[in-house]
């Protein structure tokens, strides 16, 4: 069963909108999550994390959004620039985990100059 | 700066070959990780270390085995390498505590 779901493979945006991608989970556990960006043929680079206590934390043109109640996270790019193209990843972890990320399948961006 | 080094950035292997991959972090991380990515399927953790000579099965692990003998290097092993082990492999490495993970660049593997 998947714990961590994207359900939106891609998403296109026009450069200068906003971008925000979307990540459902169904573990209650979790209480750590985070967001990482791919471009192809590169390992993946930590964006932005938010720990549960938390509903918002923002670091720059990105903020990540958790709805607990909903079991449900985004993340906003803005305004989103032709290099945010990219496969985002949402991840998640429960304390008790060993360090253990769970991963979505991925949602690919692509900023239209 | 944090890095995970992993030994090959693209490899070629025959069906029944025995496959190391390499992954090295300078981090002095305790948790290390070898996860593969798929189209359409994601990042999936296939084992984990989380101190020397510990290891635990992630979601897929069949077909892999590891090796933590020091903190800073973790190998994957295909014993009989197959095709259906093609596919992109990525080392990372993390802290105890609140953080991120860091990964490698990843080894493309392609098996014939």
């Amino acid at each position: 069963d998947q714990q961590v779901k994207q359900n939106s493979p891609s998403l296109s945006v026009q450069e200068g909108r906003i971008s925000i991608l979307n990540c459902d989970y169904t573990n209650s556990m979790f209480d750590y999550f985070l967001w990482y960006k791919k471009y192809p043929a590169e390992g993946p680079t930590f964006l932005i994390s938010i720990s549960s206590i938390k509903d918002k934390n923002e670091d720059g043109r990105f903020t990540v959004f958790l709805n607990k109640s909903a079991k449900h996270l985004s993340l906003h790019i803005v305004p989103s620039q032709p290099g945010d193209s990219a496969v985002y990843f949402c991840a998640a972890e429960s304390g008790g985990s060993n360090y253990k990320l769970t991963f979505g399948k991925g949602t690919l961006l692509t900023v239209n100059p | 700066d944090v890095k995970v080094t992993q030994s090959s950035r693209y490899l070629v292997k025959r069906t029944g070959e025995k496959v190391f991959l390499e992954c090295v972090q300078d981090m002095d991380h305790e948790n290390m990780f070898w996860y593969r990515q798929d189209p359409g399927l994601g990042l999936r953790l296939i084992y984990f270390s989380y101190d020397v000579k510990m290891k635990e099965k992630g979601d897929i692990p069949e077909g892999y085995s590891v090796s933590r003998e020091k903190k800073e290097r973790f190998s994957l092993i295909l014993e009989s390498a197959s095709t259906n082990q093609t596919s992109m492999y990525l080392c990372a490495s993390r802290s105890d505590g609140v953080s991120a993970l860091h990964f490698g660049n990843g080894t493309r593997l392609t098996v014939t």
